[in-house]
C-alpha cells in the first residue's frame, strides 16, 4: 500500500525561488493536511483541506498556498522562499476528521532555503 | 491556551529495560489522546488513541493510560527493543463536530542502547 506520498524528499532553494511540494493519497480520504516540523516544537499545521475544492487555513499559512482539484492530490506551493521556511513538512490524510479519524503521514520533505 | 507539554525531553535506556513516557494537556473540550512514533527521517506513525472514556489502550509492547480527570497521558514500553529508539509524539484533538484540530506535544526522543 502506498498510503501517503510526498515528493520530492529533499530540496535546496535560494532566497526567493518558487516550488510546489506534492503529495498524493490513495486511500480515499477526504481530509487532507499540510504540517511543518521544526526543532524543539511541535508540528504545526499549514493549510488542510475537508474535500475536493475546500481548502482552509492553518496555524502558519502565510507563504503557502495550496489547492485541491482532486481528492488524491493536495500539493503545497511555496510562493517565495525565505529562510524561515527552511523546515521539514509533511503531508497527512484521514479520513474523517480530528475527533474520530485516524492520521496518516507521509514520509516527509526536507527543504533548505539559503 | 490549548497546550500538550510531554517530558522527558529526551531519554536513554538498555534494550530489555521498561519506561514511562508522559504527556500532560491542557486541551479543553477534550476529544481524543494519540501516541505517535516518529522514526528520525520517516514520518508519524499512530501508536493508539483513547477517548474521553478510555483508561488504556495497548499495542504491543505499548500501553497508553489515559486520566481525563488530571488530564495526563503516560506510555509505557515494555521490554524496550533497539527499534523502539524514536520520538513519541502525544497528540490531542479537542473535538467538535466537523473540526480538524490536532494540538501537537514536542515529542520524547527515546533512545535504547544494545
Amino acid at each position: 500500500n502506498a498510503g501517503v506520498t510526498q515528493t520530492p524528499k529533499f530540496q535546496v532553494l535560494k532566497t526567493g525561488q518558487s516550488m510546489t511540494l506534492q503529495c498524493a493519497q490513495d486511500m480515499n480520504h477526504e481530509y487532507m493536511s499540510w504540517y511543518r516540523q521544526d526543532p524543539g516544537m511541535g508540528l504545526r499545521l499549514i493549510h488542510y483541506s475537508v474535500g475536493a475544492g475546500i481548502t482552509d487555513q492553518g496555524e502558519v499559512p502565510n507563504g503557502y498556498n495550496v489547492s485541491r482539484s482532486t481528492t488524491e492530490d493536495f500539493p503545497l506551493r511555496l510562493l517565495s522562499a525565505a529562510p524561515s521556511q527552511t523546515s521539514v513538512y509533511f503531508c497527512a490524510s484521514n479520513l474523517q476528521g480530528a475527533d474520530t479519524g485516524e492520521l496518516f503521514f507521509g514520509e516527509g520533505s526536507r527543504l533548505t532555503v539559503l | 491556551k490549548n497546550q500538550v507539554e510531554q517530558s522527558p525531553q529526551s531519554l536513554i535506556i538498555l534494550e530489555g529495560k521498561n519506561c514511562t513516557l508522559q504527556c500532560n494537556y491542557t486541551v479543553s473540550p477534550f476529544s481524543n489522546l494519540r501516541w505517535y512514533k516518529q522514526d528520525t527521517g520517516r514520518g508519524p506513525v499512530s501508536l493508539t488513541i483513547m477517548t474521553f472514556s478510555e483508561n488504556t489502550k495497548s499495542n504491543g509492547r505499548y500501553t497508553a493510560t489515559l486520566d481525563a480527570d488530571t488530564k495526563q497521558s503516560s506510555l509505557h514500553i515494555t521490554a524496550s527493543q533497539l527499534s523502539d529508539s524514536a520520538s513519541y509524539i502525544c497528540v490531542v484533538s479537542p473535538g467538535g463536530s466537523g473540526t480538524y484540530k490536532y494540538i501537537f506535544g514536542t515529542g520524547t526522543r527515546l533512545k535504547v542502547l544494545a
